[in-house]
């Protein structure tokens, strides 16, 4: 059965760092793309980040560009999202969504539908 | 920011049909195919349709997808109490080294 589990949301002052994590099990990790997509309260779904099964392609949004990395680590199936320079906005609820293919573009995003994400709250 | 819009609400009676549009640019959805996503309150969204018209195993039929061009949509047949939720379109936008983009989500309540 394919799980997702989300971990490392919490609350941080504007300016400072987080560093969210995503335990994947239930299929061969090292076959997919994986995601971050952000929601913050009451609002729509946001792409963060995307990186393919190999790490060499990675993605971002134009909002974090430049102060999130997104990586993974094939061994320990595990995707990662080093957040820096944290901003209000960014405040959300962070989930982590496996892609359909090995390549970041052209993908379908699955979410594990007992996935609670992980709150991040920016606040001084 | 959001570049694929939608409405921001539709809404039908149980039985009914309701369409959900999917506006956006030759660089997404003219080009890349298109998903849509279900959100239900307090869930994870899940994967409705993906390449424009399939269904994962598991979602019922009334659920459909088309796209022309530059624009898509999601139909909803014999609507359903549960079927009230957000629902999201998405895509991959080739500019700017690519990304991905969700609508701006449509809120469909069931009268």
């Amino acid at each position: 059965e394919v799980q997702l589990v989300e971990s490392g949301g919490g609350l941080v002052r504007p300016g400072r760092s987080l560093r969210l994590s995503c335990a994947g099990s239930g299929f061969t990790f090292d076959d997919f793309a994986m995601h971050w997509v952000r929601q913050a309260p009451g609002k729509g779904l946001e792409w963060v980040s995307g990186i393919s099964w190999d790490a060499y392609n990675v993605n971002y949004a134009d909002s974090v560009k430049g102060r999130f990395i997104i990586s993974r680590d094939n061994a320990k199936n595990s995707l990662y999202l080093e957040m820096n320079s944290l901003r209000v906005e960014d405040m959300a609820l962070y989930y982590c969504a496996k892609g359909t293919f090995p390549a970041v573009s052209g993908t379908s995003l699955w979410f594990d539908p007992r996935g609670q994400g992980t709150l991040v709250t920016v606040s001084s | 920011q959001s570049v694929l819009t939608q409405p921001p609400s539709a809404s039908g009676t149980p039985g009914q049909r309701v369409t959900i549009s999917c506006f956006g640019a030759n660089s997404n959805v003219g080009s890349n195919s298109v998903n849509w996503y279900q959100q239900l309150p307090g869930t994870t969204p899940k994967l409705l349709i993906y390449r424009n018209n399939q269904r994962p195993s598991g979602v019922p039929d009334r659920f459909s997808g088309s796209k022309s061009g530059t624009s898509a949509s999601l139909a909803i047949s014999g609507l359903q109490s549960g079927d009230e939720a957000d629902y999201y379109c998405a895509a991959w936008d080739d500019r700017l080294n690519g990304r991905y983009v969700f609508g701006t989500g449509t809120k469909v309540t069931v009268l």
